[in-house]
């Protein structure tokens, strides 16, 4: 089955610095790639997905890129902000199989 | 729109002992999972049902945990008899359909199993 590395576990920045995460896959068919953001105490609520046919997606201040030949996958937000400290997962999947999740990387973000 | 209802929110029970989720996805979604999410982890599937038949139940461990999805609608997950190693947040999904991708949760119920 698919299997989803996820790093750093955890990621400290000052608030305006830019983060990144970076997300590896093991299944070359996987076409589907979601992020995550899961705030203390909440649920995970989607914040960006991309699909293999995309090698880049933005939305204002987060974005992800693809590497299908690398199999990984990142999310990159720019000028973070306090709110955006959470956890975030990325996940992968082929078809109608379902979603492989990674283990999750902390975001603190400092004032 | 309304978002996908678990209960309860918080369950603590003894080694042993059975114990049972509850879940009403979002109107229409005909796809809900249940995931396990032990602290520190990322969530794991434990079963996915499409209306009310199983699609993927190769992580659920079927000697303890069961669960059902009757009339397509609801879902129930029960463990019995449950283990120090259950302790997780239990997390109910829907989508509209398997393969659309984006998975909406509930809250979760935090189970602890001492």
């Amino acid at each position: 089955g698919e299997n989803v590395e996820q790093h750093p576990s955890t990621l400290s920045v000052q608030e305006g610095d830019s983060a990144v995460i970076k997300c590896t896959y093991s299944d070359s068919a996987s076409n589907y790639f979601p992020w995550y953001k899961q705030e203390l105490g909440k649920r995970p609520q989607l914040i960006i997905d991309i699909r293999s046919n995309v090698g880049e997606k933005k939305d204002q201040r987060i974005a992800v890129t693809l590497n299908k030949t690398a199999k990984h996958f990142s999310l990159h937000i720019t000028e973070t902000q306090p709110e955006d400290s959470a956890v975030y997962f990325c996940a992968a999947s082929m078809g109608y199989s379902t979603l492989t999740f990674g283990k999750g990387t902390m975001l603190l973000v400092s004032p | 729109e309304a978002g996908v209802a678990q209960s309860p929110r918080y369950k603590i029970i003894e080694k042993r002992q059975s114990v049972a989720f509850w879940c009403n996805p979002i109107s229409g979604h005909a796809t809900l999972y249940w995931y396990q999410q032990i602290l520190g982890q990322g969530p794991k599937l434990l079963i996915q049902f499409q209306n009310n038949g199983v699609v993927d139940d190769s992580q659920l461990p079927k000697d303890r945990f069961s669960a059902e999805r009757l009339k397509g609608v609801d879902s129930t997950l029960k463990i019995q008899p449950a283990k120090l190693e259950d302790s997780a947040v239990y997390l109910c999904a829907s989508s509209l359909r398997a393969g659309e991708g984006k998975l909406f949760f509930g809250s979760g119920t935090q189970l602890s199993v001492l």
